[in-house]
């Protein structure tokens, strides 16, 4: 189906671990994101790509890597996680249109132990 | 820097009746987007819609409306003749020139049946 999908949906990880959410979209869409939310902050971005092989920091760029080495993926790595990092992950893409809005995966809920 | 602030944290509203929900930002661009989307329990975003800043007349969307101040930063959301399936979190968002798109901290709805 076309979308875009974020996988896992869920995930349990220890402190000091490395772990990669994954975020594909099947729309060919140039821009893509990664946001958290957490309660009492709405959703901050992390990173962002405006293209493959290009990509910026957001607000919160802090313990994460991205990586864009082709269109349709997008995942965001922790490096080492730690507690601060629980929260609800949100990857979104969007077509490169003045006026288009963001479409949205289903998010992935880590929590780190 | 761009910021995005909600005032409401929460907000309740008798079915049928009608709220409004607000949003400003601080911004020195002259033209940019802004958006409000809704999140249900199920976590899943949806744009609720959009509005160009270079554009006098605001946005409407079925039961959704737009006032749009320009000169006074703010967005504020309408939303006529509640429903129960109006029960989420709104958040507002702003798009920078940079293509960032920044989120304010939401108000969630409750609806009173």
């Amino acid at each position: 189906d076309a979308g875009i999908t974020q996988s896992p949906r869920y995930k349990i990880t220890e402190t000091g671990r490395q772990v990669t959410l994954m975020c594909h979209q099947t729309w060919s869409h140039s821009y893509m994101f990664w946001y958290r939310q957490d309660l009492g902050h709405g959703l901050r971005l992390i990173y962002y790509s405006a293209a493959a092989d290009i990509t910026d920091k957001g607000e919160v760029p802090d313990g994460y890597v991205v990586s864009r080495s082709k269109t349709e993926n997008f995942p965001l790595t922790l490096e080492s996680a730690t507690r601060s990092q629980t929260s609800v992950y949100f990857c979104a893409s969007r077509v490169d249109r003045n006026n288009s809005p963001l479409h949205f995966g289903n998010g992935t809920r880590l929590t780190v132990t | 820097a761009q910021t995005v602030t909600q005032s409401q944290p929460e907000m309740s509203v008798q079915e049928a009746e009608t709220v409004t929900l607000s949003c400003t930002y601080d911004t020195s661009e002259s033209d940019y987007y802004l958006f409000w989307y809704k999140q249900p329990p199920s976590r899943q975003m949806i744009l609720v819609i959009r509005q160009e800043a270079y554009k006098q007349q605001n946005a409407t969307e079925n039961r959704f409306s737009v006032n749009f101040q320009k000169a006074a930063k703010s967005f504020s959301l309408k939303i006529s003749d509640s429903q129960l399936g109006d029960a989420a979190m709104y958040f507002c968002a702003y798009r920078r020139v940079d293509d960032k798109i920044i989120f304010g901290k939401g108000t969630r709805l409750h609806i009173l049946p």
